[in-house]
């Protein structure tokens, strides 16, 4: 089956820094890819659509400036949380639509950002 | 606009026990349906998935589905709850372009020994 991966698993960054969180379609293609947020013990929200080779579409109520997307080739996007406060912690999952058949999508397993 | 209800936050079965998971779900358009479920502090996993073909639909782990129209559900259910099915189950609804998907709100399932 389609493999998404995501790195890092886990990250404590300090108040003010830049964290890059990297998510690759391992064994496809994925010209498009999700970004969700996550918090304690709710569903998933979607931050933004990445498709390769154009600017990331976000939601409406997330800061582009904020959460920077890049998804510069065909297995690799990129959230990079800058400036990041303590209400950045939260659970940022990435998925990855698979082109051909149903348009399902295969998740990552997910990146733990906690701000200190 | 999409839409997807899951009925109780929590649900709670004894091991051996029929699971039923409810999902209710609204769309303009033919829509495709999904069941994930999501182990602690992990990504979603897919569990089944509704195209347009049969209306009962089976997945992994010996879970499965049925579409119904006329109700607009998509309730999950497996005869026999295992310790391992303990988890969150996702229900989602996508259009038939796939470009959003909509997540319900999830439902913790807690099987008891």
């Amino acid at each position: 089956g389609a493999v998404v991966s995501q790195h890092p698993s886990r990250v404590i960054c300090k108040s003010g820094t830049s964290v890059k969180i990297e998510c690759r379609s391992l064994d496809f293609q994925a010209t498009t890819m999700f970004w969700y947020r996550q918090f304690p013990k709710q569903s998933l929200m979607l931050m933004a659509t990445s498709n390769e080779g154009s600017k990331a579409t976000y939601e409406q109520g997330v800061e582009k400036d904020k959460f920077l997307i890049n998804h510069a080739s065909l297995t690799l996007s990129t959230l990079t949380v800058t400036s990041a406060h303590p209400e950045d912690s939260s659970f940022y999952i990435c998925s990855a639509r698979v082109p051909s058949g149903v348009y399902e999508q295969y998740f990552g397993p997910g990146t733990r950002l906690t701000v200190t | 606009a999409q839409s997807v209800t899951q009925l109780g936050s929590h649900v709670s079965v004894s091991e051996g026990a029929l699971v039923l998971l409810r999902c209710n779900y609204s769309s303009s358009v033919p829509p495709y349906l999904f069941w994930y479920v999501q182990y602690p502090n992990q990504g979603l996993q897919l569990l089944l998935k509704y195209t347009s073909a049969a209306t009962l639909v089976k997945g992994i782990n010996g879970f499965e589905a049925e579409f119904k129209k006329s109700e607009t559900s998509f309730h999950l259910t497996k005869p026999s709850a295992h310790m391992s099915d303990a988890a969150e189950y996702f229900c989602a609804v996508s259009d038939t372009g796939g470009f959003k998907t909509i997540f319900g709100a999830g439902t913790r399932l807690f099987v008891k020994a």
